[in-house]
């Protein structure tokens, strides 16, 4: 049973080039939320993607956007970048649907560096 | 908003002694679900323990155990029989009930000592 997997590993851009970063959830999940998480500190959610659209979003500027394929894939891009956008970038996939709170299975990561 | 905090930024015990971990979080949601994530060095964030605010018994798994207090908005987590393995980043996470919000605290670094 494949878990979470995430790609690329790592990735050097530099400043106001955009990046997409891609997610594929564990088997039997639908739902696909994205983290930011800055060096010593905890992750920071982004947004959540059910059903091909954008459930909730955290306190992040539109620069970064995503996206929910039909296979239940999820991309995220972030546009402009800043040196800030330094960070490693989670994708967790649970469950989703309506009243339904599955615990979220976290990838390994993309890390992402801005020069 | 929601906020988790994780006051003890580092942590180190003995192998093979008990250590507790720390979270406080604050929320006006009645029903909601905690977890502890543990993040090895350079490894995989892995879910530890959940718990759901309207269980009152407290989650236990293997070694890891949770104290929930709910009135106090406490959820600390208790290691047992402290292994070398159980190195890691130790994140205390809030879910909202509907399942689309997340927050984490900022961590704990566990070390243990030989």
């Amino acid at each position: 049973d494949a878990g979470v997997t995430q790609s690329p590993t790592h990735l050097i851009k530099t400043r106001g080039q955009q990046v997409t970063l891609r997610c594929s959830p564990k088997s039997g999940h639908d739902t696909v939320s994205w983290y930011q998480q800055a060096l010593g500190q905890g992750p920071q959610f982004i947004f959540q993607y059910y059903e091909e659209e954008e459930r909730q979003r955290g306190n992040f500027p539109d620069r970064f956007s995503g996206h929910q394929f039909p296979n239940y894939s999820s991309e995220l891009n972030v546009n402009a970048l800043l040196l800030g956008d330094s960070a490693l970038y989670l994708c967790a996939s649970s469950l989703g649907g309506q009243g339904v709170t599955d615990t979220q299975y976290f990838g390994p990561g993309t890390r992402l560096t801005v020069l | 908003a929601q906020t988790v905090t994780q006051s003890q930024p580092e942590m180190s015990v003995q192998e093979a002694e008990t250590v507790t971990l720390s979270c406080t979080y604050d929320t006006s949601e009645s029903n909601y679900y905690l977890f502890w994530y543990k993040q090895p060095p350079s490894r995989q964030m892995i879910l530890v323990i959940r718990q759901e605010a309207y269980k009152q018994q407290n989650a236990t798994e293997n070694r890891f155990s949770v104290n929930f207090q709910k009135a106090a908005k406490s959820f600390s987590l208790k290691i047992s029989d402290s292994q070398l393995g159980d190195t890691a980043m130790y994140f205390c996470a809030f879910m909202n009930p509907t399942g689309n919000q997340f927050y984490f605290g900022t961590g704990t670094s566990l070390t243990v000592i030989p």
